[in-house]
């Protein structure tokens, strides 16, 4: 079975300070991965994906196998990356299935 | 303006009385996908379409169908609506296969 987890549903940081929000997942093939997020009263959109290896809005997030993690990281957390973070991971092995974690609501205490 | 359509945005009913959300992009996108959303359990699959008359089950398509006519749509349909089909429901589309363009959700209440 392919799932996604997203251990902490909120968390909280101060401006300025480091964040990451954990994934881990448990995949049996070769996964895909990505990090959508939500901001307040807009849509849900696509942030980054792990095969790019690229760095939006700061934020950058590496595909570690041996421990199955994929977790996001920003080194200076600031007021408009409070949303809502959710990692996904696509099934290629079985089509094209996609399965999301939770989600983490992220809050940036100013 | 590149977008994915839903509608209705919301909808109240009752158990059994049949309904369609429909779904439309203006993107020429081969992949389109259903979603749900509850509380706790985030996102989940319904259905997915990776081009014209091409559909396939997500993780929970039971009490779900879908038709994939025309690229541009891709309709939820729920035959015989249940109370436990009470939720948000996400349309998304892009070019490969992971959902990127989202719609604005469409939320339903089965009474």
């Amino acid at each position: 079975a392919q799932r996604v987890t997203q251990p902490e549903k909120l968390l909280s940081v101060f401006k300025g300070a480091p964040v990451e929000l954990k994934c881990n997942y448990s995949y049996s093939g070769s996964p895909e991965l990505f990090w959508y997020v939500q901001y307040s009263r807009q849509r849900l959109q696509l942030l980054l994906r792990h095969i790019s290896r690229e760095s939006i809005k700061g934020f950058t997030a590496d595909l570690n196998k041996g421990e199955t993690s994929f977790h996001l990281k920003k080194p200076f957390a600031q007021e408009e990356d409070s949303a809502m973070y959710y990692c996904a991971l696509s099934a290629a092995n079985t089509g094209n299935q996609f399965y999301f974690g939770t989600g983490t609501s992220l809050t940036v205490i100013p | 303006e590149a977008q994915v359509t839903q509608n209705p945005r919301y909808l109240i009913t009752v158990t059994g009385k049949k309904l369609t959300v429909t779904c439309s992009q203006n993107m020429n996108h081969e992949y389109m996908s259903w979603y749900r959303q509850d509380p706790g359990l985030g996102l989940r699959q319904i259905y997915y379409s990776m081009n014209v008359e091409v559909t396939d089950k997500g993780d929970v398509p039971e009490g779900y169908k879908v038709s994939r006519k025309e690229k541009r749509n891709f309709p939820l349909i729920l035959e015989s609506p249940s109370p436990n089909q009470t939720s948000l429901y996400f349309c998304a589309s892009s070019l490969s296969g992971q959902p990127q363009h989202f719609g604005d959700g469409t939320r339903l209440s089965i009474l």
